[in-house]
């Protein structure tokens, strides 16, 4: 059974600060695994998915980057902004017929002007 | 707009009372899934339809609740005889055939009183 966690579960930084979030899970057989970001009281929106024959993935200031054999991913933010501000959740989707993706509690982020 | 799409966004019932909720796919994706998340919480996996076939449920998912995808387009989760413990948020996604990006909409926010 594959299970993600996620640290920290908060985090607080200022403005301009590039920062890294992590994200790991037991089951080295992922088929992929999909970062998304999450406002209050909002629903998932996907900010990066990295597929398991790749080892990273960018757009715009995100990064991400998926290590199989440790079982860890990172999202790395790059000057940081306010409106980056939201929980950032992680998930793990299986193979074969199996689609369904395992999330993480989520990083909690906060960036301060 | 053509993401996905849930009604209602939000729903305040009585225990012991059945409700509904509908979500709308992005047209081209034949996949669908269900999730439900708590205050919290990372999202949990709910159950996953290919075109109109359900084709796994979670253990999450007890007898008092029932998906359907009748054409393959919109589904439809029901849960009868509500209880509290079933205040939560009900997350809907859709990815394609060829891509396993789930992209999910705004979520049905269940309130059981």
């Amino acid at each position: 059974k594959q299970e993600v966690t996620q640290i920290p579960a908060a985090l607080s930084v200022p403005e301009g600060e590039n920062l890294v979030l992590n994200c790991s899970f037991t089951d080295s057989a992922i088929y992929n695994l999909q970062w998304f970001r999450q406002d209050p009281g909002k629903g998932l929106t996907s900010l990066l998915l990295i597929q398991s024959s790749q080892r990273e993935q960018t757009s715009g200031r995100l990064n991400a980057s998926l290590d199989k054999s440790s079982g860890r991913s990172t999202l790395y933010i790059a000057a940081s902004q306010p409106g980056d501000s939201a929980t950032y959740l992680c998930a793990g989707g299986g193979g074969g017929s199996n689609y369904k993706l395992t999330f993480g509690k989520g990083t909690l982020l906060t960036v301060n002007p | 707009d053509t993401g996905v799409s849930q009604n209602p966004r939000h729903k305040i019932t009585k225990r012991g009372q059945n409700v509904t909720f509908r979500c709308d796919p992005i047209s081209e994706h034949n996949r669908l899934y269900w999730y439900r998340q708590t205050l919290g919480q990372g999202p949990e996996f709910l159950t996953y339809f290919q075109n109109e076939a359900q084709l796994e449920k979670s253990r999450l998912l007890s007898d008092r609740f029932s998906a359907e995808r009748p054409k393959g387009s919109f589904s439809t989760l029901e849960i009868q005889r509500t209880e509290q413990g079933d205040s939560a948020m009900y997350l809907c996604a859709s990815s394609s055939k060829q891509h396993n990006e789930q992209f999910f909409g705004p979520g049905t926010r269940l309130t059981v009183l």
